[in-house]
């Protein structure tokens, strides 16, 4: 089957740097997107890697690495703002999106 | 420059009762996609449309479920004979080209189904 693995929570402090980290096991694999969900919102855009290595997009990072199936969302500078659920997704053949389940990112002052 | 829009918002129906979907894709897209979340879950893949054409609805289940993208008007997501399982939030997402080449999915805000 297909299934992406991310942890369900994270914890961090205001200022702080956090890793998400996701583990894919998919067919037609074409690249790893995050997105962001503020409670059940519209899913937002975070990032996308087609290809091994880091991206970086302000204050977040994501980072590919295809022969480990791995990848992982980097947050820095944690804003309070940034509590939200943010999923990892494969962009499979034909562009759908297989979701990982979510990890739920608390920011504390 | 409008995004992604769904209506209606929220849906309640009765078991047995039909419920009809709406997606308007950002202006200019001809690729939406269908997902359903279930509390606290991730999205589920439901099915991919063009234009005129389902393309992949390998995520849709067989019966109840239909979807079509009609050459004018929105994309419309069909649940005949709604049961209680599928209250869910329904989200429909649209992209420019097929989203393997990279181009972002813009989501729509979601219509959320209580079955009753």
């Amino acid at each position: 089957g297909q299934s992406l693995e991310q942890p369900s929570e994270v914890t961090a402090v205001e200022g702080a740097i956090v890793q998400i980290n996701c583990t894919y096991q998919t067919s037609g694999f074409y690249g790893l997107s995050w997105y962001q969900q503020h409670d059940g919102g519209a899913p937002t855009f975070l990032s996308y890697n087609a290809l091994d290595g880091l991206e970086e997009t302000g204050r977040f990072s994501s980072f590919l690495s295809r022969s480990d199936s791995y990848g992982y969302l980097l947050l820095q500078e944690l804003q309070m703002k940034d509590s939200a659920s943010y999923f990892c997704a494969a962009v499979n053949q034909g562009g759908k999106l297989i979701f990982g389940q979510g990890t739920e990112l608390s920011v504390k002052p | 420059n409008a995004g992604v829009m769904q209506n209606p918002r929220h849906l309640v129906r009765r078991r047995g009762q039909e419920a009809r979907l709406r997606c308007s894709p950002v202006k200019g897209h001809s690729h939406v996609y269908w997902y359903r979340q279930l509390p606290e879950e991730g999205l589920k893949f439901m099915v991919y449309l063009q234009k005129e054409n389902i393309i992949d609805e390998s995520g849709m289940p067989k019966e109840r479920f239909s979807a079509e993208f009609p050459k004018e008007g929105p994309s419309i997501l069909r649940i005949q004979q709604v049961v209680r399982g599928d209250s869910a939030a329904y989200f429909c997402a649209s992209s420019g080209r097929r989203g393997h080449s990279g181009e972002t999915q813009y989501f729509g805000p979601g219509t959320r189904l209580l079955v009753l």
